[in-house]
């Protein structure tokens, strides 16, 4: 089972700063790997898939890159409505898809 | 647009068996694969199952293998999940989600609004 690790588990930040979020995998998933942003009460939502692909209607300033076995979400200028929890997730070695255990985006 | 939409959920004695429903709207849904995801209080997400577009392939995590069942009747646009055998650990609420991709599986672009199963004597 690939297992992925996020850092940091906290990201303390001010709406307008950058936010760069990573997420490891045990071993290669090639660009196989999305992000979801989950907000308090609600279920999750796909932002980027494929590794860099923005999902329609994703805001420019959500961008993913990395492939292998490092990746990142970089949020170029954080929006009130952007704190959050992100996670990535791995399609390339399934049964089972995995999620990494999430990044707390918080305002500081 | 799409709407997916569970039912089913409640609080259940461990042991006992629970029947999820999910029903699907905004898209055709026989051509693609369906999942349920679920989240344990305060947890991270956990893939739990996957049903293939046509029905004939269907995988689960170790956790629940042998216990939970995924179905799907694409007349009715509606996914199920058969819980059987329920222990606490299954404590969550469940989600199910619609797949991206119509030619290959792996990434959730759809959610429901999840339904909570809370097994507890």
């Amino acid at each position: 089972e690939i297992v992925l690790k996020q850092s940091p588990a906290t990201l303390s930040l001010s709406p307008g700063e950058r936010a760069t979020l990573s997420c490891r995998a045990s071993q290669s998933v090639s660009s196989y790997l999305a992000w979801y942003q989950q907000k308090p009460g609600q279920a999750p939502r796909l932002l980027i898939y494929d590794a860099s692909n923005r999902v329609t209607g994703i805001p420019a300033r959500f961008s993913g890159g990395g492939s292998g076995t490092d990746f990142t979400l970089t949020i170029s200028s954080l929006e009130p409505e952007d704190f959050a929890v992100y996670y990535c997730q791995q399609r390339r070695d399934w049964p089972p898809f995995t999620f990494g255990p999430g990044t707390t985006v918080e305002i500081k | 647009q799409v709407q997916l939409v569970e039912s089913g959920g409640g609080v259940v004695q461990p042991g006992r068996s629970l029947r999820l429903s999910c029903a699907a709207s905004g898209f055709t849904f026989s051509n693609y694969a369906m999942h349920w995801v679920r989240q344990a209080p305060g947890k991270g997400l956990e893939w739990v199952a996957i049903v293939s577009y046509d029905i004939d392939n269907k995988y689960y995590a170790d956790s629940v293998k042998g216990r939970f069942t995924i179905s799907r009747d694409n007349s009715k646009n509606t996914v199920y999940l058969q819980m059987n055998s329920l222990i606490t650990d299954d404590t969550a609420v469940y989600y199910c989600a619609k797949d991206y991709y119509d030619n290959t599986v792996g990434a959730f672009d759809s959610w429901g609004q999840g339904t909570l199963v809370t097994v507890s004597s």
